[in-house]
Formats: C-alpha cells, structure tokens, sequence
C-alpha cells in the first residue's frame, strides 16, 4: 500500500532552519509528483510546493520563494524540504503529498515544527 | 491566486440527515479542453492529516462511501453527504488544481446536532 514516513516534530529557533523528509514507498517514486502543505494550530491548509522527482524539478508558492527547497533521492525513494528564515509563523504541521495531478490522493503523517524563543 | 470560499464555515445536522457544503471560485477552474473541473474535497477528521474524498468535482475515490458526492462546474460547487453518519464529523476543504498556486478553501466543521 502507499505510505509517506515523515521525520519527527522538530523545535526550532527564529532564523533556524529546518528540513523534513519524507520516505515514500507502495508505488513507482519517480511517478508522481511530491507536494508540501502546511497547517498553522487551528488553521487551514496552505499549499507551500511541489517537486517532480523524476527531473528534480521544483516550483513554491511565491510566499516561500527564496526561503524553501525541495529536493530528492531516488535511491531511498524520499523527498525532503527544507525552510529557512524560520518565524513564529511557520508553527505548524507540515505534511507531504502524492499528488497525481495537482490534487493530494495520499498524505504523510504530518510534522510538527515549532518555532519559538 | 484563485480565492475558494465555503460556504457555511460551520454546519450542525442530525444522524441521518443531509449534509450541504458549499465552494465558490473566484475564477473558473474548468478546463475547456478537455472538460473537466480541477477541483477536489477532503475530510479531516480531528488530530489526523486530511483525506481525498473527491476529485475531479465529481469523481468518488476508492473506499468512499457513496453518501458522498460532488457537483457543480465552472465556479460553484457543492460536497453533499446525503445520510450523516457519526464518523463524518470533521472540517471539509475544497481545494483547486486548476493552476499554482494551489489554493484550499478556509474549510467547513460539520458536526452533529
């Protein structure tokens, strides 16, 4: 069956970085895309990107841009992202995505990244 | 960014009963050439990661019960849960794949009444 393993929650200080993986396995990694989306504490969802882990390719969501990367490795069929600059307001749960087309058919866990001084 | 609204931001119905959850698009989201609306429904039940209930506007995944169902086109669409069911308790979200950035609705909490 597909799964999505996700890293544990991480603390973190303003202006740390972090990075979660994200080990896949049930299906073909190279075959569908791989999106990032977070949830604030009793918040919605907030689509932040995507990677195409066949080319390696990736696009964020402009309000990312500059400060997340989203990158891969086909031999342990995982993905990762990694954000930077980190405020108060990236607390959240962080869950990674198969996404076929653009719609999320199976997510991860979650990750909890807490930011805080 | 294509902005979703639902519409109620929250719903109270009894076991048994209809469940109507609304979505509206600022922009339409139908592809035209090859007819199909980008637009999806999840469930996210508390403390778990949301699940796809339906994409396509109207397509049922896998393992969904068939008291789901989804329509609409352009930039309405409607999640109905035709018999309320106790484990259908949770916040829905519509979400559009018509275009980057990938936007969710603020989410609709349906509980029991």
């Amino acid at each position: 069956q597909v799964l999505l393993v996700q890293s544990g929650t991480e603390v973190k200080k303003p202006g740390a970085s972090v990075t979660v993986s994200c080990q896949t396995s049930g299906y073909t990694f190279t075959t569908y895309d791989l999106h990032w989306v977070r949830q604030a504490p009793g918040q919605g969802l907030e689509w932040m990107g995507w990677m195409n882990p066949n080319s390696g390719s990736s696009d964020s969501a402009q309000k990312f841009q500059g400060r997340v990367t989203m990158t891969r490795n086909t031999s342990v069929t995982s993905g990762y992202m990694h954000l930077s600059g980190l405020t108060s307001e990236d607390t959240a749960v962080y869950y990674c995505v198969r996404g076929p087309f653009g719609y999320f058919d199976f997510w991860g866990p979650g990750t909890l990244i807490s930011v805080s001084s | 960014d294509i902005v979703l609204t639902q519409s109620p931001d929250s719903l109270a119905v009894s076991l048994g009963e209809r469940a109507t959850i609304n979505c509206k698009s600022s922009q339409s989201v139908l592809y035209n050439s090859n007819n199909k609306n980008f637009l999806a429904w999840y469930q996210q039940r508390p403390g778990q990661p949301p699940k796809l209930l339906i994409s396509w506007a109207s397509t049922r995944e896998s393992g969904v019960p068939d008291r789901f169902s989804g329509s609409g086109s352009g930039t309405d669409f409607t999640l109905v849960i035709s018999s309320l069911q106790a484990e259908d308790v949770a916040v829905y979200y519509c979400q559009q794949f018509y275009t980057t950035p990938y936007t969710f609705g603020q989410g609709t909490k349906l509980e029991i009444k």
